[in-house]
């Protein structure tokens, strides 16, 4: 059984762009979370899809934003890219929607900001 | 203070040295408990779960839950240098706690197996 798989790997983009990240959950699951991780705050919760529906969101910025198509594929956009962007965004899928549900996690995509 | 606190290490121990990573957290509600490891260039990956108190093995791995005192801890014993990775306490929160439930994270404690 395939894993998630993320793409870009890795991506280098300047202040004030935009980026835009794939996610392919594992066949089946329905629900995808993102998160940004550093090394200074950690895994931080980014947004959680189900169903094509946003169902929890975190605390970032209206920048960061996010869809689930019906195959359950998913992408983050970020706008007007900032410096503290920079960071490892992971991908995590998981077959039903519960909190305690184990999450399969893809390698990530890693996201430089000059 | 933070929901979870986890020292981010770094950890170095001798190979076949036993491990004790820990995790305290401060909502009494907190039922069920995760440990997740994440390989260096690699997404984390679930190791282990423990619901309530006590203890759970697994192999080289046994997962700890003192309510009391608010503690989780992951032991690895005769440690490999293949253990060498970010090890991550995760909480789900309680019923209770609304709509908004996701996991909550420790920051990951980085450990070194050296041969």
């Amino acid at each position: 059984k395939a894993g998630v798989t993320q793409t870009p790997r890795y991506l280098i983009k300047t202040r004030g762009q935009q980026v835009t990240l794939s996610c392919s959950p594992i066949s089946g699951h329905r629900s995808v979370s993102w998160y940004q991780q550093t090394p200074g705050q950690g895994l931080q919760f980014l947004f959680e899809y189900f169903s094509e529906t946003q169902r929890n969101k975190g605390n970032f910025p209206g920048r960061f934003s996010g869809r689930q198509f019906s195959n359950s594929r998913s992408e983050m956009n970020v706008s007007t890219l900032e410096l503290g962007d920079s960071a490892l965004y992971l991908c995590a899928s998981s077959l039903g929607d519960r909190v305690i549900d184990e999450q399969f996690f893809g390698p990530g995509t890693r996201l430089t900001v000059l | 203070q933070k929901e979870v606190e986890q020292d981010p290490g770094p950890l170095s121990v001798p190979e076949g040295a036993i491990v004790s990573l820990n995790c305290t957290y401060s909502n009494s509600a907190f039922q069920y408990f995760m440990w997740y490891r994440q390989y260096s260039r690699k997404g984390p990956e679930l190791l282990m779960y423990t619901y309530s108190s006590g203890n759970k093995e697994d192999g080289r791995f046994t997962a700890q839950v003192d309510k009391s005192s608010k503690y989780i801890s992951l032991f690895i014993r005769d440690s490999q240098p293949s253990d060498s990775a970010t090890y991550l306490c995760a909480i789900p929160p309680p019923r209770n706690a609304g709509n908004n439930r996701k996991l909550i994270w420790g920051l990951g404690t980085s450990l070194a197996v050296n041969p």
